[in-house]
């Protein structure tokens, strides 16, 4: 069975300080690995994915993970946060592109202060 | 490009009454989910559907929950009758699922719903 869990259900950081949120997978197969991050009261966007090319992947609004099979983590990151990052962030996992659904951890949060 | 559609953004209803839910899906995606999300937990699969047909639904409470994507377009959730612990965002996404896609879920933007 597959599964992902989320270090930290709660991040806080400065505005210009790095960002580092966990994420460890458990899976049979090669994964497929995704970050997707929601704002309040919306739906979830992909923020990057993994689907078994370069193991660091780039993103949106300047985030980026790497996936590391020997340590069965995708962890995501951005050099400097912004106030606008501040959002729930969820790491999901597939093993087929092709007709399985997501499963999901059960999200970080993410503060940035002044 | 029009995203996931879901309406009603937000329901309030009392324990053991019912309540439906609708999704619409992009156009030409055709695999269409449900997802529940409890506050503070990660989403979690309620059904998926290939066109028309179930493809997994095996996490659907079936004794209160129900799904249908009659035209392979749309589609419906229904919860009858409702118990405090459904209060929950019942989240809908779609993905274009063919060789060379890229497996990304497209998310609505929810619909809450709070039982008392």
């Amino acid at each position: 069975a597959q599964s992902v869990t989320q270090l930290g259900s709660h991040v806080s950081v400065s505005e210009g300080a790095l960002v580092l949120l966990r994420c460890n997978y458990s899976s049979s197969v090669p994964p497929y690995l995704f970050w997707y991050v929601q704002y309040p009261n919306q739906g979830l966007q992909l923020l990057l994915k993994y689907t078994s090319a370069a193991t660091l992947v780039k993103g949106i609004n300047g985030f980026e993970a790497e996936f590391k099979k020997s340590e069965t983590s995708f962890h995501l990151t951005k050099p400097s946060a912004h106030m606008s990052d501040a959002a729930e962030y969820f790491c999901a996992v597939t093993f087929n592109q092709a007709g399985t659904a997501l499963i999901f951890g059960k999200g970080t949060t993410l503060s940035v202060s002044s | 490009e029009a995203g996931v559609a879901q309406s009603p953004r937000y329901k309030i209803i009392e324990k053991r009454q019912s309540v439906a839910f609708w999704c619409n899906p992009i156009s030409g995606h055709a695999t269409l989910y449900w997802y529940q999300q409890i506050l503070g937990q990660g989403p979690k699969l309620l059904i998926q559907f290939q066109n028309n047909g179930v493809v997994d639904d095996s996490q659907l409470p079936k004794d209160r929950f129900s799904a249908e994507r009659l035209k392979g377009v749309d589609s419906t959730l229904k919860i009858q009758p409702a118990k405090l612990e459904d209060s929950a965002v019942y989240l809908c996404a779609s993905s274009f699922r063919a060789s060379g896609s890229t497996g990304e879920l497209f998310f609505g933007e929810g619909s809450r719903l709070t039982v008392l």
